[in-house]
C-alpha cells in the first residue's frame, strides 16, 4: 500500500490563481480530511469527509473547497489564492469516522507558496 | 470554544536525558493521542489514550491520560538524535457525528549529541 498520498510537494501560486491539491489512498478508507498547518498554530482542520458524496467543513473552510466523488480521492481547491493561505497542507484518512479507537494516517504534505 | 494549551514550546535538551511536555485543556475529552512529525513530513501517531488515569508506553515514550480527562503528558527516557521534530497532542472529541482531532501547538524538540 502506498498509504496517503499528496500531490503536489510544493506549489507556488501568485493571488488570485486557482489549483487543486490532490490527496488519495489505497487504505479503503471512510474518513478523509484536509488540515493546514501554519509556524506556531500547530494543525487545523479545513474540510473533511465521513465518506463518498459528503462533505463538511472544519475550523478554517473559507476560500477552500472539497469534493468526494470517490473513496479513494479527497482534492482540495483553491477558487483565488491569497496570501494568507501560504501553509503547509496536509491530507489524512482513517477507516471510519464513527470509531473512537481509529488511527489517521497522514500524507507527506505539499507546501504551498502565495505570493 | 476549547482553549488547548501544550509546552514547553520548544525545547533543547542533552543526548540522554529524559523529556517531559504537556497539554491541558478547558474541555474534557475521551481520548488523547500524541503525534510525532518529523521535518518535511506529515505526523505520525505515537500513543493513543482512551481511558482516564491511563499510563501507557510505546518503547521510551510513556503518555498519561489525566484523571481530569482535561490533560495528557508525554514522557520520552534516555533522548536519542533520531527524537528531534515536533511532538503534538491531539485530544479527540465528537463533532457532527464523527470523531475530529484538535491538535496542540506542538512542542519543538532539539537533541544535542
Amino acid at each position: 500500500n502506498a498509504g496517503v498520498t499528496q500531490t503536489p510537494k510544493f506549489q507556488v501560486l501568485k493571488t488570485g490563481q486557482s489549483m487543486t491539491l490532490q490527496c488519495a489512498q489505497d487504505m479503503n478508507h471512510e474518513y478523509m480530511s484536509w488540515y493546514r498547518q501554519d509556524p506556531g498554530m500547530g494543525l487545523r482542520l479545513i474540510h473533511y469527509s465521513v465518506g463518498a458524496g459528503i462533505t463538511d467543513q472544519g475550523e478554517v473552510p473559507n476560500g477552500y473547497n472539497v469534493s468526494r466523488s470517490t473513496t479513494e480521492d479527497f482534492p482540495l481547491r483553491l477558487l483565488s489564492a491569497a496570501p494568507s493561505q501560504t501553509s503547509v497542507y496536509f491530507c489524512a484518512s482513517s477507516y471510519s469516522p464513527g470509531l473512537a479507537m481509529n488511527e489517521q494516517y497522514f500524507g507527506p504534505g505539499t507546501r504551498l507558496t502565495v505570493t | 470554544g476549547q482553549q488547548l494549551n501544550q509546552s514547553p514550546q520548544s525545547m533543547f535538551i542533552q543526548e540522554g536525558e529524559d523529556v517531559s511536555m504537556n497539554c491541558t485543556s478547558s474541555s474534557i475529552f475521551n481520548t488523547w493521542l500524541w503525534y510525532k512529525q518529523d521535518p518535511g513530513e506529515g505526523p505520525v501517531l505515537l500513543i493513543a489514550l482512551y481511558k482516564a488515569g491511563e499510563l501507557t508506553s510505546n518503547g521510551r515514550l510513556t503518555a498519561q491520560f489525566g484523571i481530569t480527562r482535561k490533560d495528557s503528558f508525554l514522557n520520552i527516557s534516555a533522548s536519542i538524535p533520531s527524537d528531534v521534530g515536533i511532538y503534538f497532542c491531539a485530544p479527540r472529541s465528537r463533532w457532527a457525528g464523527s470523531y475530529q482531532l484538535t491538535f496542540g501547538k506542538g512542542t519543538k524538540l532539539s537533541v544535542i549529541p
